[in-house]
């Protein structure tokens, strides 16, 4: 079973504006992590959280992660068309022999 | 390095036909996780290796699936006999093992387009 999901499932934005995706998860994580899907592409891993970190930046990308409240959050700033994609969120749960546990994802349309 | 590479790219069948997909990892990457991703379905686990072994196979449908990974640098994943609803897209994507969990990260390939008429 899915432990991530992600809402919204779908999400349009004008270009410019910035975009927030939301992830909940069950378990105990070691880390968190998010990866892009372009239509007709692999995964691509974006960017790691660990579980004694709040938050992380890379680029414009911020990822923040609540422990206690089991979520975490991509933000991504001043967005492109080049991000329309969709967003995975997908979690390394402790005792899961070092397995990813993915979410359904997030789909984001930047509109020019 | 090239990255996960997979072939075929697409692949169209008949029901009943075997199909089989190829997957090259990185090199040096001792997991190797098979995928299947389906609009309904999501993406979901099929098996996993480490260093050739498959460790976790829970995931595959059925057994008409099957997978091999003869030596560390080449895995197939085999259905036999296809039907209509394994059309999906299938992913290998590949990891290396270290304790420190930053190394965690899975590398996908492109994926198999799988259609089965």
């Amino acid at each position: 079973s899915q432990q991530g999901e992600e809402d919204p499932q779908a999400l349009s934005i004008q270009e410019g504006e910035n975009a927030t995706m939301n992830c909940s998860y069950k378990t105990s994580i070691n880390n968190l992590q998010w990866y892009r899907q372009n239509s007709g592409r692999g995964l691509v891993h974006l960017i790691l959280i660990r579980s004694n970190e709040r938050e992380k930046h890379s680029g414009r990308l911020r990822v923040t992660l609540d422990t206690s409240k089991k979520s975490s959050s991509l933000l991504i700033t001043a967005s492109r068309a080049a991000d329309t994609a969709s967003y995975f969120c997908a979690t390394d749960a402790r005792h899961s022999n070092y397995q990813l546990i993915w979410g359904a994802g997030t789909k984001l349309i930047i509109k020019p | 390095d090239a990255g996960v590479i997979q072939s075929p790219r697409h692949e169209v069948t008949e029901m009943g036909q075997e199909v089989t997909l190829r997957c090259k990892p990185i090199s040096g990457h001792d997991y190797l996780f098979w995928y299947r991703q389906t609009m309904m379905r999501g993406l979901e686990l099929l098996i996993y290796f480490n260093n050739n072994v498959p460790i976790d196979d829970s995931g595959m449908p059925e057994d008409r699936f099957s997978a091999k990974m003869p030596n560390a640098s080449f895995s197939t994943l085999k259905i036999q006999p296809s039907e209509p609803r394994d059309s999906a897209v299938y992913f290998c994507a590949s990891r290396l093992q270290g304790a420190d969990s930053g190394k965690n990260i899975q590398y996908f390939g492109a994926g198999t387009r799988l259609s089965v008429l």
